[in-house]
């Protein structure tokens, strides 16, 4: 079966230090992938997505990257983190062609000082 | 774009009772699918139920059920029975059509925060 990992499960950085929160599917081969932040009030906003190796799609600009460098490892980076990206932050996956169900993961918490 | 809403952003509900979630959404695709995602105090998401827009009857997965409007872009949830289990934060989830980039995008609306009360 199936199965997604995030970590850190929690993070807490200064300002102006850099991130890096990984995912990794398994049981799976060539997943979408998607990257979503969760702040108070705002719901779930969808930041980043990939069909393959190399191949990411942004959907906010903001001083927040990602990358794909295996086919089911999917990194979320900042080189300078801001307060403002405090918040939880999902990984999600979905079978390339098959159903239309994102599956997530756990969820990392990110708390910016 | 897609755009999400959900216009209650927290409902209570009496044990045993029924609740009703509201969700609408705007699009001009016609091939698209909605969601109910729960996310518990744990907040790992959980699918709840699923509706393709092709179809007309409403999606029913055991307590739960949509009322899926079209016409209206209305899809609500229905939870029969309230549980305190059921206590959560409740999204509901617009999947597009297929992109030039590959796949398809997944669009949240902020929420409702369902409180059940014994």
């Amino acid at each position: 079966s199936q199965t997604i990992h995030q970590w850190p499960a929690t993070l807490v950085q200064p300002v102006g230090s850099p991130l890096s929160l990984e995912c990794t599917v398994e049981g799976t081969s060539n997943p979408n992938l998607y990257w979503y932040r969760q702040a108070a009030g705002r719901g779930l906003q969808l930041l980043f997505y990939s069909v393959g190796i190399g191949q990411i799609s942004s959907e906010v600009p903001q001083n927040l990257s990602a990358s794909r460098p295996q086919d089911r490892q999917f990194i979320l980076s900042s080189k300078k983190l801001l307060l403002s990206d405090s918040g939880f932050y999902l990984c999600a996956w979905r079978e390339a062609g098959g159903a239309n169900v994102l599956t997530f993961g756990a969820g990392s918490r990110l708390t910016v000082l | 774009a897609q755009t999400v809403t959900q216009s209650q952003p927290e409902m209570s509900v009496q044990e045993a009772e029924t609740v009703t979630l509201s969700c609408t959404y705007d699009t001009s695709e016609s091939d698209y699918y909605l969601f109910w995602y729960k996310q518990p105090p744990s907040r790992q998401m959980i699918l709840v139920i699923r509706q393709e827009a092709y179809k007309q009857q409403n999606a029913t997965e055991n307590r739960f059920s949509v009322n899926f409007q079209k016409a209206a872009k209305s899809f609500s949830l229905k939870i029969s029975d309230s549980q305190l289990g059921d206590a959560a934060m409740y999204f509901c989830a617009y999947r597009s059509g297929f992109r030039t980039s590959g796949t398809y995008k997944y669009i949240f609306g902020t929420g409702t925060r369902l409180k059940v009360l014994a």
